[in-house]
This record gives C-alpha cells, sequence and structure tokens, in this order.
C-alpha cells in the first residue's frame, strides 16, 4: 500500500475554501487516475493522466482542477465545492502507458468533507 | 448499458467455509475483468484480473475466480474463509481501450463470523 501515498488523509472545508489534495506514486509508473467514491454509489472515475497528459475528463464539475507535474505527482485543487462533494477520493497509477491490461493500484485515499 | 453487477449487497459465511462473492457483466466484446478489496480506512487492493486465456485466475491471499463466458460470470471464491477476509469486495471491468478505464460495480460486503 505505501507505493502509492496520499495526503492528506482527511480534510474538513468549507463552501468558500480552495485546498488541494495530494497523491504520490512510487511504483515508476506513467499513468494517474483520480476516482471519487461516495456513498451507496460505485466507484467514479474522474481524471486520468498518461505521460503528465490529461486523457480523460469524465465530465467532471470545474469545481475539481487536477494538475500532473511529472510522473509521479498528481494533485486534485478543490475550490468553492458542494456538500455533496463530500466522498473518499482515491488516486491509483498503472504502469507505463496505462494501457487496459494493466493492474492499476491505489493510495489509501483522502476522506473529504464539506460543510 | 455496460456495466457490472455485484447482485448480492451483503455475504455473510462462517470461518472455514467456503465463499462466493458474485458479479456478472454486460459488456461488449471480450472485456478486462477485475476484483479489488476494500478494508475499513483504506484504498483498494487489487486482487486478482482477468485478459485472457485460462478461465481459472488465482489471486492473492487464497482468492480465485473463474470466467464464465456463457454465464458473463465472474465470481470470486475461495475455498476456506478466514475472519480477517471480511472487507469490501468490488468488480471491475475494463473494455479493452487504449488507456485503462475501470468501471466498478457497487460492492459486496462480506462478513465473516468466527
Amino acid at each position: 500500500e505505501t507505493g502509492v501515498t496520499q495526503t492528506p488523509r482527511h480534510l474538513v472545508m468549507g463552501m468558500t475554501n480552495k485546498k488541494s489534495l495530494k497523491c504520490e506514486q512510487h511504483l515508476g509508473h506513467n499513468a494517474m487516475y483520480w476516482y471519487k467514491q461516495s456513498a451507496k454509489k460505485p466507484l467514479e472515475l474522474m481524471f486520468v493522466y498518461n505521460f503528465k497528459e490529461q486523457t480523460e475528463n469524465n465530465s467532471v464539475p470545474s469545481r475539481f482542477s487536477p494538475e500532473c507535474p511529472n510522473s509521479s505527482h498528481l494533485f486534485l485543487h478543490l475550490h468553492t465545492l458542494q456538500p455533496e462533494d463530500s466522498a473518499l477520493y482515491l488516486c491509483a497509477s498503472s504502469a507505463a502507458g496505462g494501457t487496459s491490461t494493466d493492474t492499476q493500484y491505489f493510495g489509501p485515499g483522502t476522506r473529504l468533507t464539506v460543510l | 448499458a455496460q456495466s457490472v453487477a455485484q447482485p448480492e449487497d451483503q455475504v455473510n459465511v462462517a470461518e472455514g467455509n467456503p465463499l462466493t462473492v458474485k458479479c456478472t457483466y454486460s459488456v461488449s466484446g471480450n472485456p478486462y475483468l477485475f476484483w479489488y478489496v476494500q478494508y475499513p480506512n483504506r484504498g483498494l487492493q487489487f486482487l486478482l484480473k482477468y485478459i485472457t486465456g485460462d478461465n481459472l485466475v488465482k489471486g492473492s491471499y487464497g482468492f480465485e475466480a473463474e470466467f464464465n463466458k456463457s454465464q458473463t460470470s465472474f465470481h470470486l471464491k475461495k475455498p476456506s474463509a478466514l475472519v480477517s477476509d471480511s472487507a469490501l469486495y468490488f468488480c471491475a471491468y475494463d473494455r479493452g481501450s487504449t488507456l485503462g478505464r475501470l468501471y466498478f460495480g457497487r460492492g459486496t460486503q462480506l462478513t465473516v463470523w468466527p
């Protein structure tokens, strides 16, 4: 599990705050992902980055802004969130090229609560 | 719509008994199928995957799954359950696009009682 780390593990923020989630992978992978896990709903893919380039935005509201400065780091910048954005945000990474047969390895997640 | 379904929200098994967590898929072509497990306050851990080849896939912690194309199923099994297997299990698929895109089922909570 230490292959993919996420900070902070817990975050409480108001609707007018700006905060960022950080993900770091130590596996030498080149693809990174953000997922949202809400209660009673399946995990939802939010963003995909491959070799630092965004390759998927799964119709995510603009109040979520991803950033991938290099293949090891992925950020999710948050601003003017809504209470319904409260969820567990999971980061994952997979091997070079991020092809479909590659296994995705997940971090422990950041539990976000929006007041 | 393409999807995977986990028909049981909850599965309860006695320790030492065999366990099965069900997954069926509705995906065109030849899907790639995965099983992940999530322990409380933890991220998802990979258990096993089916890409092609032998229909019986063996994974971590003694788990295995059988790909059944005629029944469009990919059930997760273990011959002898442990209390420590209690967790939330997710089935997922990838349609085989150029880049990995996992789509998950709703999850099945497995409880193994002593």
